[in-house]
């Protein structure tokens, strides 16, 4: 039973696409995170939830937007998508807890044309 | 602000031990944490010092000194396996649980 499952694994698009990536986790934990690793395999947080709520927005360019409808899913929209969004983006669940590991899906491949 | 450094790549043999360094600015974490990545993989947890000292894991091995502002990670008796990206990472104090990572060490064991 996978814990953090996002989908798709792959995504091609053109620029100026609208896409969504999708993330659900079983693991009963209270936040979720979005991260994105670019080409040099930098990983970098963008977007972190705690129940729901909105409490890191890492100023990550409004044409993102999360959503989590409730505390088991943490969605990614993108809108008017631009060659730089290519990168692999990560969604992770953890318990908030320090010292606790965060647990990462397998990743989005996005690659925009 | 937060940043961490470490080497870009390491290349060790199977069998040998190697250290993997992660020096860091923070103005205040938790805890150092590593993260392990294989090509086309997930970060997967390795390990994490809350506090100053040695935790052990296995083959692995992972290192804190908050007053150098330092810390590794040690793999012993390398197998082909672990030939990997290595990332060290840090929570921040109060800043909603999110990591910030090192820019990655990329590990290759030759046999």
């Amino acid at each position: 039973d996978t814990a953090v499952s996002q989908t798709p694994k792959y995504l091609v698009t053109q620029m100026g696409n609208d896409k969504s990536i999708k993330c659900e986790q079983n693991l009963g934990h209270d936040t979720m995170y979005w991260y994105k690793q670019d080409s040099k395999k930098f990983l970098k947080i963008m977007f972190s939830y705690n129940n729901k709520e909105l409490i890191i927005n890492e100023t990550v360019p409004n044409r993102f937007s999360p959503k989590s409808p409730d505390k088991a899913h943490l969605n990614l929209h993108i809108n008017s998508l631009e060659l730089g969004d290519s990168a692999v983006y990560f969604c992770a669940s953890s318990q908030g807890v320090p010292g606790t590991e965060a647990f990462f899906g397998q990743g989005t491949r996005l690659t925009v044309v | 602000g937060q940043s961490l450094e470490q080497p870009s790549e390491v290349t060790a043999v199977e069998g040998a031990i190697v250290q993997i360094n992660c020096t860091y600015q923070t103005s205040g974490f938790y805890g150092l944490s590593w993260y392990q990545q294989h090509d086309g993989g997930a970060p997967t947890f390795l390990s994490y010092n809350g506090l100053d000292g040695l935790e052990e894991t296995g083959r692995f091995s992972s290192f804190l000194s908050r007053s150098d502002s330092y810390g590794y990670l040690l793999l012993q008796e390398l197998q082909m396996k672990d030939s990997a990206s290595y990332f060290c990472a840090v929570r921040p104090l109060n800043q909603g649980g999110k990591l910030i990572f090192g820019q990655g060490t990329e590990l290759s064991v030759k046999p």
